[in-house]
């Protein structure tokens, strides 16, 4: 079975500018999230997709946004980037549904680094 | 504030020995608890998921306790090898799959 994967893997921006993270899942995973680690915060979740729906939300501006197609994968988009934007995001799925929680299949991650 | 500790220190130890890392919590009743293992510029992998009904539970070389009157977990790693050498992450949650992770311990096995 395939794993979990994150396109691209590295990425430079520069200020202002907007980005956009892609997320492909297991196969037969419905649920993705996101989280984002800085050495300085850790691992801290942005937001949890299931079905389409955003299910969670942690405690990030709006800037930070994201959408699950219909074959369950995900995008994540950061708009009017900031230096304290860099970091490494992860993304993890795992089967979702009612009676978590569920074991999380983390991606390798996509290195962002905003100039 | 939710507050998860592990301990930022990195800890060494010699093969073949048992190492035994930390998560303690404050503010938060979570319903489970999750440990991970995460290798430099890898996501975390999962290793051991508990409830909060639960004492211990145990997988292959691996021990996980859940103190929900102290908020303390541990987790235990025996006959350790150099392949172990990696940052373990503890993360908490009451449902779904929005996890609250701490800051993870570096643990070098020496050979």
């Amino acid at each position: 079975k395939a794993g979990v994967t994150q396109t691209p893997r590295y990425l430079i921006k520069t200020r202002g500018q907007q980005v956009t993270l892609s997320c492909s899942p297991i196969s037969g995973h419905r649920s993705v999230s996101w989280y984002q680690q800085t050495p300085g915060q850790g691992l801290q979740f942005l937001f949890e997709y299931f079905s389409e729906t955003q299910r969670n939300k942690g405690n990030f501006p709006g800037r930070f946004s994201g959408r699950q197609f219909s074959n369950s994968r995900s995008e994540m988009n950061v708009s009017t980037l900031e230096l304290g934007d860099s970091a490494l995001y992860l993304c993890a799925s795992s089967l979702g549904g009612t009676g978590g929680p569920y074991e999380q299949y983390f991606g390798p991650g996509t290195r962002l680094t905003v100039t | 504030s939710q507050k998860i500790e592990q301990n930022s220190e990195a800890l060494n130890i010699q093969e073949g020995k048992t190492a035994t890392l930390t998560c303690n919590y404050t503010n938060y009743s979570p319903a489970y608890l999750q440990w991970y293992r995460q290798d430099p510029g890898r996501g975390p992998v999962f290793l051991l998921l508990i409830r909060e009904n639960e004492k211990e539970k145990r997988k292959e070389r691996l021990k996980v306790t859940f103190d929900t009157t102290l908020k303390q977990s541990l987790f235990h790693i025996t006959a350790s090898q150099p392949a172990d050498s990696a940052t373990y992450l503890c993360a908490l949650n009451n449902a779904g799959n929005m996890l609250t992770f701490g800051g993870g311990t570096r643990l070098m096995v020496k050979p």
